[in-house]
């Protein structure tokens, strides 16, 4: 696509149930990064894939938070029993290759309100 | 530990004055700088790096290695710079090339 599409733009669930958050990258691109935003404060990172593995996820806070893309390209981030501390953006970036070179494109984000 | 201090978190100005927008880093290894720009009802996006040396939108930014910083700065802000501003660093920390994000600081220019 044009650029890093992310759904649903908002969500709101109670506390305690499972939600997935989608993230559909520029095509192509291989590296694909979620950070989650609180408000009042800069993105978070959360995991890295590189192609369909995760490289790196160091960032998720727990074990009730997942994430896949399983064909290199859709990635989806899952969590489970989820709690009002959830509550924040979350946020989607795709590269072509190292952020450094090239930086990230970002989604416009999910917004999760857990109630 | 790696980090970014932005230490304003709301800057205000007049239209025609000069903008810098501060950031120091923390890092023990080579670090990229970069500087994202968020719009009202926009989402994030790259404004510049460190590496390209560029000006964007009349913007530049400076690596600073003795002092640790990458201060933004504009000679005259303009009503459309008003915007939420995140310095990030990125290098090689922990074998992935993730950002590390400042706090951010709202840019308020007035006319």
């Amino acid at each position: 696509g044009a650029g890093v599409s992310q759904t649903p733009s908002n969500k709101v669930t109670e506390k305690g149930k499972y939600v997935e958050l989608r993230c559909d990258p520029i095509s192509g691109h291989t590296a694909l990064y979620w950070y989650r935003q609180s408000l009042g404060q800069g993105p978070e990172f959360l995991i890295y894939f590189q192609g369909t593995g995760a490289a790196d996820d160091s960032g998720l806070p727990n074990d009730r938070f997942f994430a896949v893309r399983p064909e290199g390209s859709v990635s989806t981030l899952k969590i489970q029993r989820t709690e009002r501390g959830d509550s924040a953006v979350y946020l989607c970036a795709s590269s072509a290759g190292t952020a450094a070179n090239y930086g990230y494109t970002f989604g416009s984000g999910t917004r999760l309100t857990v109630v | 530990a790696q980090r970014v201090t932005q230490p304003e978190k709301l800057l205000s100005v007049f239209k025609g004055a000069p903008v810098e927008l501060k950031c120091n880093y923390s890092y023990s290894g080579s670090p990229e700088l970069f500087w994202y720009v968020q719009y009202s009802r926009q989402r994030l996006q790259l404004l510049l790096r460190h590496i390209s040396r560029e000006s964007i939108k009349g913007f530049t930014a400076d690596l600073n290695k003795g002092e640790t910083s990458f201060h933004l700065k504009k000679p005259f802000a303009q009503e459309e710079d008003s915007a939420m501003y995140y310095c990030a660093l990125s290098g090689h920390l922990s074998g992935t090339y993730k950002y590390i994000f400042g706090t951010g600081t709202r840019l308020k220019v007035l006319a």
